[in-house]
């Protein structure tokens, strides 16, 4: 799978949008980009994946470049329990996923 | 409806003893995974499974480490010879399989070898 690249730390307002990029230049064309957080020692928790069009749930929306070697995942507006790491992973089918550094996301009031 | 459940959720053990954890996925799903996480970082792969056939255990460190599946649904990991440096939070995560790719994790199990 391919590797990411993420911030190790941003900081965003409550009630703002929070903007996460990731790099994954390496990505083939089987590979989706997907997005899980943890917070706390919780387990990780899915947000949103997607292959090359961007994405929107009821959590996050998933904006991906058109030659997909980076994506941002925006929360529209953060709260204080959004604060959490932020996983940016690319995966092929059924596979494991290879989690790196993350984004610690500090949401501050 | 019930999500990945894990047993025990804690587990303090000595150096050599062994130790099994178990995982419980969602009900139906195809796919079982087992991870491991070291404090103040990602979870990282250990094996997983497609109804009961062990697909990659690539990411068990060594021989000491064995997980099944024997019916498809509940998953046991064993480590035996317990060591200090297997200390460490062990994730199970499950997916629908054939092509639903989004996994689920559980709660944990914390282990920590004296």
């Amino acid at each position: 799978d391919a590797k990411t690249t993420q911030p190790t730390s941003m900081d965003c307002a409550e009630g703002r949008a929070a903007n996460l990029p990731c790099n994954h230049s390496t990505i083939s064309g089987n590979e989706y980009v997907y997005w899980y957080r943890q917070i706390h020692s919780q387990g990780p928790q899915y947000i949103i994946h997607g292959l090359k069009n961007n994405e929107t749930n009821e959590m996050a929306s998933l904006i991906i470049t058109e030659d997909r070697k980076s994506s941002t995942l925006i929360l529209p507006h953060a709260t204080l329990r959004d604060t959490a790491v932020y996983y940016c992973i690319v995966s092929s089918a059924g596979n494991m996923l290879t989690f790196g550094g993350g984004t610690r996301l500090m949401v501050k009031p | 409806g019930a999500g990945v459940s894990q047993s025990p959720r804690y587990k303090v053990t000595k150096r050599g003893q062994d130790v099994a954890l178990r995982c419980d996925p969602i009900s139906g799903h195809v796919s079982l995974y087992w991870y491991r996480q070291a404090l103040g970082q990602g979870p990282e792969f250990l094996t997983y499974f497609n109804y009961e056939a062990q697909q990659d255990k690539s990411g068990l460190p060594n021989d000491r480490f064995s997980a099944e599946r024997p019916e498809g649904s509940i998953s046991t990991l064993t480590i035996q010879r317990t060591e200090q440096r297997d200390s460490a939070m062990y994730r199970c995560a499950s997916s629908l399989g054939a092509g639903k790719r989004t996994q689920y994790f559980g709660p944990g199990t914390r282990l920590l070898v004296l």
